[in-house]
């Protein structure tokens, strides 16, 4: 299984782009990569997930360069209301089922 | 989470006794995970559930601990002789969607006393 590796928190104001990116040196071929936002008290929930390139939702955009060893997930203009907890993961994806390991997180911040 | 209930939604117990937790996900979804979450830490993996499989039991911390599923449907989690440590809130999950994303369910927080 691939690890990820993430910075363990972020901090940014209201109405800034963040980017959080997570290392993934040892994806495999098959791997998908997804994130999750997790507020306290409540399960983690899929934001967003990709294989190659570049991949935008209405929530977030995440930028995988062409090796896929790393991914940027990307929250433009962020309210108070995103302060959260961000997972990668890498694995289960389109078709896909396996054994999922979620890493630390990054501790996203958001202040006024 | 869409498609996953969990019951009890908090248990206190006394150290010593067992628990027992469940999942029941919307029929028809193959693959179940239970993790464990200890206050302000990630995510802990510990079993996974794959149809007919043998379930991957390689997160379980201990033989206290262990967990049955019948066919696509209930889980349960059981733990044994609980401890102070085993402490926090357990999460189900399923996949669904398009993506073959993980759905949550809210969770059951456990508290040993």
């Amino acid at each position: 299984l691939a690890k990820t590796t993430q910075p363990i928190s972020m901090d940014s104001y209201e109405g800034q782009e963040v980017n959080i990116t997570c290392s993934h040196n040892n994806i495999a071929t098959n791997d998908y990569i997804t994130w999750y936002q997790q507020f306290p008290s409540q399960g983690p929930r899929f934001i967003i997930q990709g294989y190659k390139t570049k991949v935008t939702n209405e929530v977030a955009s995440l930028f995988i360069p062409a090796d896929r060893k790393s991914s940027t997930l990307s929250l433009p203009r962020v309210s108070l209301s995103d302060t959260a907890v961000y997972y990668c993961l890498v694995g289960v994806g389109s078709g896909n089922t396996g054994k999922l390991i979620f890493g630390q997180g990054t501790t996203l911040q958001v202040k006024p | 989470g869409a498609g996953v209930s969990q019951s009890p939604s908090n248990k206190v117990t006394e150290k010593g006794k067992d628990v027992e937790l469940r999942c029941d996900p919307i029929s028809g979804h193959t693959a179940l995970y239970w993790y464990r979450q200890r206050l302000g830490q990630g995510l802990e993996f510990l079993i996974y559930f794959q149809g007919n499989s043998a379930p991957d039991k390689s997160g379980l911390p201990s033989d206290r601990f262990s967990a049955e599923r019948t066919g696509e449907s209930v889980s349960t989690l059981t733990i044994q002789r609980t401890q102070q440590e085993d402490s926090a809130v357990y999460l189900c999950a399923i996949i669904g969607g398009l993506l073959y994303e993980q759905y949550f369910g809210p969770g059951t927080r456990l508290t040993v006393t």
